[in-house]
């Protein structure tokens, strides 16, 4: 296993179009978290999921956003009716609730770009 | 709520120390992590402490917590032009599981 995976790396689309982007974590973390990150500034935190169940969510998550993670494995984050204010790079992260210290492991990101 | 700042740049020569602070207000706070970001790609976990500590040495970095000022700082020895990167500090208390992240230093290493 070579890390945490994002897909698509880059994604340009129009205001107020769908977008959905995919994680897949280290294969044995059962948690994953979603951050976003704006240009110069550090990732914000977005959701965590344990296993399946989405356990929290912060603020800037607002009701175009939805994350899932079906089988405990990989999870999708989906942005309906985007908004140039959506522009940002979405990473992803996992890590082991064996490991104490929440120690996370991100993945290279999903750069989205809404014209 | 959290917070958490850092200075935004730090220029140094090959081979001299560098030194990044970091000052956080959540008295709670009980891990705090020093992550690294190299362009277009995600955070790399460089090291991190517990808030009963007051020092951690992990080969080339030292790390020292000042848990009364609520400062933390990364001490790199003999950086090399590879450690010009973005440096976080973040910080997370027990029963959080987000991260609050600072807005990162620049580290900037000239041969």
């Amino acid at each position: 296993d070579t890390g945490v995976s994002q897909d698509p790396r880059h994604k340009i689309t129009k205001r107020g179009q769908n977008v959905t982007f995919r994680c897949d974590p280290i294969s044995e973390h059962n948690r994953l978290y979603w951050y976003r990150q704006t240009l110069g500034q550090g990732p914000e935190f977005l959701t965590y999921f344990q296993n399946e169940a989405q356990l929290e969510k912060s603020r800037l998550l607002s009701d175009r956003f939805s994350a899932e993670r079906p089988k405990g494995s990989f999870s999708t984050l989906e942005i309906q009716r985007t908004e140039q204010g959506d522009s940002a790079m979405y990473l992803c992260a996992s890590s082991s609730d064996r490991a104490s210290g929440e120690k996370l492991f991100f993945g290279s990101g999903t750069q989205l770009s809404v014209l | 709520g959290e917070d958490v700042e850092q200075s935004l740049f730090l220029s140094v020569r090959e081979g001299d120390s560098s030194v990044i602070n970091c000052t956080y207000t959540d008295s709670s706070s009980t891990y705090l992590y020093w992550y690294k970001q190299e362009p277009g790609a995600g955070l790399q976990l460089l090291t991190y402490i517990f808030s009963n500590m007051d020092m951690k040495q992990d080969q080339r970095l030292t790390v020292l917590l000042n848990k009364k000022d609520k400062h933390l700082s990364l001490r790199i020895a003999d950086t090399q032009t590879g450690d010009s990167a973005i440096y976080f500090c973040a910080e997370t208390s027990t029963g959080r599981r987000a991260l609050t992240f600072g807005s990162g230093t620049r580290l900037q290493v000239q041969p």
